[in-house]
């Protein structure tokens, strides 16, 4: 079974400062995609970012950009210039199409605050 | 554009009552998923629908049972709700034939939320 793992339940920010957020993920399948999931306080689930297993280079999303180190199975989600508007719960997921699930696996999710 | 539409968006219900959530994917969208958030946790994979046939099965109860319809919407059926089924409950829906272009993304109706007296 695919766990995924966020080792920080917090993280605060200065509001234009750059954070990091953790995620790891144990998996024995070689076709998969991760995911970072933003939830503000509305409960809105929104997709910040994703990356592609078989693709080397790391994804980018204006502020938001990934460090996807495959063979150590980690997939940290770094947003520069941070943003009021970022304070949110950070998921990290897992999907693999194997065996036709396609189902999201999450992590415990990040809470960030950006102070200003 | 259209996004994925649940009803209702708040849900007050009695112990040992019964439920029915519903799920309207965006247009065109063959699939969906059906997750529960409680309070203070992480989305839970409930259930899945590919064209109208169940495609996989997570943590869900015996009590509740989910179909989708030939016009691709899809309820979730809650019967004899406890306490602990308060939660926040999301559909998503994905398009199977969009891998190239969405690759694998599914979007994220606003939520249900369902709260048990």
């Amino acid at each position: 079974a695919q766990t995924v793992t966020q080792s920080q339940p917090e993280m605060s920010v200065q509001e234009a400062e750059t954070v990091t957020l953790s995620c790891t993920y144990d998996t024995s399948e070689s076709n998969y995609y991760l995911f970072w999931y933003k939830q503000p306080p509305s409960r809105q689930m929104i997709l910040v970012i994703r990356q592609e297993a078989y693709k080397q280079q790391n994804a980018t999303e204006n502020r938001f950009s990934v460090n996807f180190q495959k063979a150590a199975k980690s997939f940290s989600l770094k947003i520069s210039d941070s943003q009021l508007g970022d304070t949110a719960m950070y998921f990290c997921a897992f999907l693999t199409p194997q065996g036709g699930s396609e189902k999201l696996v999450f992590g415990k999710g990040t809470k960030l605050t950006v102070n200003p | 554009a259209a996004g994925v539409i649940q009803s209702p968006r708040h849900l007050i219900k009695e112990k040992r009552e019964t439920a029915t959530l519903k799920c309207y994917p965006i247009p065109r969208h063959d699939t969906v998923y059906w997750y529960q958030q409680g309070p203070g946790q992480d989305p839970q994979f409930l259930i899945s629908f590919y064209e109208k046939m169940q495609s996989d099965k997570g943590s869900i109860p015996d009590r509740f049972s989910a179909q989708q319809f030939s016009d691709y919407h899809s309820e979730l059926n809650m019967s004899s709700l406890e306490l602990g089924d308060s939660a926040l409950y999301f559909c998503a829906s994905s398009l199977r034939g969009g891998r190239a272009r969405y690759g694998y993304e599914q979007f994220f109706g606003p939520g249900t939320r369902l709260t048990v007296l």
